[in-house]
């Protein structure tokens, strides 16, 4: 069955420091991978997309890989600030058109 | 740019009370909305996917009749929750993607929780 998996646990880090998370996905051959932030009682908000034959994506503080072999994308968030504190989604382009299929994200704490 | 708004923000009625949502791209024109729903700490399942001027498309297990959508401009999409029941309460979202298509991130509204008594 397709799976889309984030660490389930929150992630708590020290400001300053790299944060790092996973998304692993089966079944899937997506042409393409998207990471949103979500605050509690918002909507998400998109941050970053890559594509299948793009290794790495940078946007200032942040940093997404994506490794089709090992059906896994990790996004790094460096020098994080407490304001960074929110829930991270990833996802994928389900089959064709533009539905995305979503991860059910991962928490980050980051405390001063 | 690219905002989407997304109201009301919360409701809270009767069972058997017919809700309606308004999603609305304000700044660009979207082809394209998308429904969720959202329960706590679950990830967004998407609901629907609604086209302007065409009829929604359905995922499995949604009841069309029970989750109304119409996309009836560019600008705007409604979703009707018919005669809501305890069970229906969640967290709605809407997306919506602009007309160049293509692999483009989805700009969502602040969500509607709906709180069924």
């Amino acid at each position: 069955s397709q799976k889309i998996e984030q660490n389930s646990e929150a992630l708590n880090i020290q400001e300053g420091k790299t944060a790092t998370l996973t998304c692993n996905y089966t079944n899937y051959s997506p042409a393409y991978l998207q990471w949103y932030r979500q605050d509690p009682g918002r909507g998400p908000v998109f941050l970053l997309l890559i594509r299948e034959n793009e290794k790495e994506k940078r946007k200032e503080r942040l940093k997404v890989t994506f490794d089709t072999t090992l059906k896994q994308s990790l996004f790094h968030i460096t020098a994080s600030q407490p304001a960074d504190s929110a829930t991270y989604l990833c996802a994928l382009l389900k089959e064709y058109g533009n539905k995305l299929v979503f991860g059910a994200g991962t928490i980050l704490r980051v405390k001063s | 740019g690219a905002v989407v708004s997304q109201h009301p923000s919360r409701v809270i009625c009767k069972s058997g009370t017919s809700v309606k949502i308004e999603c609305r791209s304000l700044d660009f024109q979207a082809t394209t909305m998308f429904w969720y729903r959202q329960f706590p700490k679950q990830s967004l399942m998407l609901m629907a996917t609604s086209n302007e001027g065409s009829k929604a498309t359905y995922e499995q297990g949604v009841e069309k009749d029970k989750f109304l959508i119409n996309h009836a401009s560019l600008t705007l999409s409604t979703l009707t929750v018919t005669s809501a029941h305890p069970e229906d309460s969640s967290f709605y979202i809407c997306s919506a993607i602009g007309t160049h298509g293509g692999n483009q991130p989805q700009h969502f509204g602040d969500g509607t929780r709906l709180s069924i008594l």
